[in-house]
């Protein structure tokens, strides 16, 4: 069964039109992270949650918002998408432990921006 | 410099044949690494980890060199089936945040 699933698998929304993905998780990890990854690029941490936690990176872009209602759901917001932010939008998860930090990945959702 | 850098290839090699790769990381402090393998428009799903010296299954071998802050994947026997790009990452900052290399393309070829 998947641990991380990530709604819609696709999205196509129009330019300059909001748009919100969802990421849901089973695992009861601490730790929610949303990456941006263009096509053979390194995935690009955006932000990421240790629980209620918001920890954004420097340089992720004002347009990218998120929020984690609950321990299982995190969202990721897009307020104005540009042709430039069409990429595949990857939710993981994690619970630090001593030895390290395992990721558990969703399937990704693939936005197309038009 | 990137906090962790690998040679993006692609490594072109045939089957059967050993291929390894490396990753340098500049965090000195970091304790534990991962590699990842990504198929083409997959998420990335977890290979290996490595938390001391090394690790080994079945025919990958991960090694950990701290004095030159590098980790190597070794790959024996390539299939046609490990053909991917292989992430390395390793845990930074605060509440372990992972952070990506570009990655390293693999083609194994008949």
């Amino acid at each position: 069964d998947a641990m991380v699933i990530q709604n819609p698998r696709y999205q196509v929304t129009q330019f300059g039109k909001p748009v919100t993905l969802s990421c849901s998780q089973t695992l009861n990890h601490n730790v929610m992270y949303w990456y941006q990854q263009k096509s053979s690029q390194a995935p690009k941490l955006l932000f990421h949650y240790y629980d209620k936690d918001f920890n954004n990176e420097a340089d992720t872009p004002d347009n990218f918002q998120s929020r984690r209602p609950n321990t299982s759901f995190c969202f990721l917001d897009i307020r104005s998408p540009g042709l430039g932010d069409a990429a595949m939008y990857l939710c993981a998860t994690s619970r630090p432990t001593g030895e390290g930090t395992e990721a558990f990945f969703g399937q990704g959702t693939r936005l197309t921006v038009v | 410099r990137k906090e962790v850098e690998q040679d993006p290839g692609p490594f072109n090699v045939p089957e059967g044949a050993t291929v390894a790769f490396n990753c340098t990381y500049s965090n000195s402090a970091s304790q534990s690494f991962f590699w990842y393998r990504q198929d083409c428009r997959k998420e990335p799903k977890l290979l290996m980890s490595v938390y001391s010296s090394g690790n080994e299954d079945g025919r990958f071998t991960a090694q950990l060199n701290r004095a030159s802050q590098y980790i190597s994947l070794l790959i024996r026997d390539s299939k046609l089936s490990d053909s991917a790009t292989y992430l390395c990452v390793t845990p930074s900052g605060g509440y372990n945040k992972l952070i990506f290399g570009a990655g390293t393309r693999l083609a194994v070829h008949p």
